[in-house]
């Protein structure tokens, strides 16, 4: 168990409707980062928060968006969904946004659509 | 930060070492190596990292070689559990923000 905590672990939805993922990371964490797995993409990052403030950018589409909250958790939203955008994402977190430090991620959220 | 070629698969016996080679011919100065695993569509777990001198953990241990161009990842005595993608990742830990750049990684499968 690496203390980061995603939700929903299962999500199937259909194209065009709107979903929110959420993430809480480890205590202590202040840096959060989301992750894409499809199968024919391999791993994606996608963008990155430290203590609620937007870090660094990855491929992330324009109908994707993310934030940070005060208590550190992170929410992604994903609309006008698609059938690509079924995949895993992962979360991760780590103490800090810069440097060395090595990122623990979560168990996950396979989204479907339909 | 640099790439990383690895090996797309290899198979290890149970209670053998597992040596997992990672090519970054272009890696510089301030980039360290990385190892994270993935057993299957769990979130990647970090495994080991380096700059130059070899490491050692409980998990496993990270050898660099002196030109820093080539690493190898050791599980001492692998076990079925073991069995994972095993991704070598090379990144700088000053000017990046710490997102991780995942390549393809080595199938790893450990047999009875």
């Amino acid at each position: 168990d690496s203390g980061v905590t995603q939700t929903p672990k299962h999500l199937i939805t259909a194209t065009g409707q709107r979903v929110t993922l959420r993430c809480s990371p480890r205590s202590g964490d202040l840096s959060v980062y989301w992750y894409q797995q499809s199968l024919d993409q391999g791993l994606q990052f996608l963008i990155q928060y430290y203590n609620g403030e937007e870090r660094a950018k990855g491929n992330i589409l324009e109908r994707f968006s993310a934030q940070q909250f005060p208590d550190l958790h992170s929410e992604l939203n994903l609309s006008s969904l698609e059938l690509g955008d079924s995949a895993l994402y992962f979360c991760a977190s780590s103490v800090e946004g810069q440097g060395g430090n090595e990122q623990f991620f979560g168990p996950g959220t396979r989204l479907t659509v339909l | 930060d640099a790439k990383t070629t690895q090996p797309p698969s290899m198979d290890c016996a149970e209670g053998r070492a597992a040596n997992l080679p990672c090519n970054h011919s272009t890696i510089s100065g301030n980039e360290y190596v990385y190892w994270y695993r993935q057993i299957h569509s769990q979130g990647p777990q970090y495994i080991i990292h380096g700059l130059k001198n070899n490491e050692t953990n409980e998990m496993a241990s990270l050898i660099i070689t002196e030109d820093r161009k080539s690493s190898t990842l050791i599980l001492p005595h692998a076990t079925l559990r073991d069995t994972a993608v095993y991704y070598c990742i090379v990144r700088t830990t000053t000017d990046s923000w710490g997102k991780l750049q995942f390549g393809a990684g080595t199938q790893v499968v450990v047999t009875p």
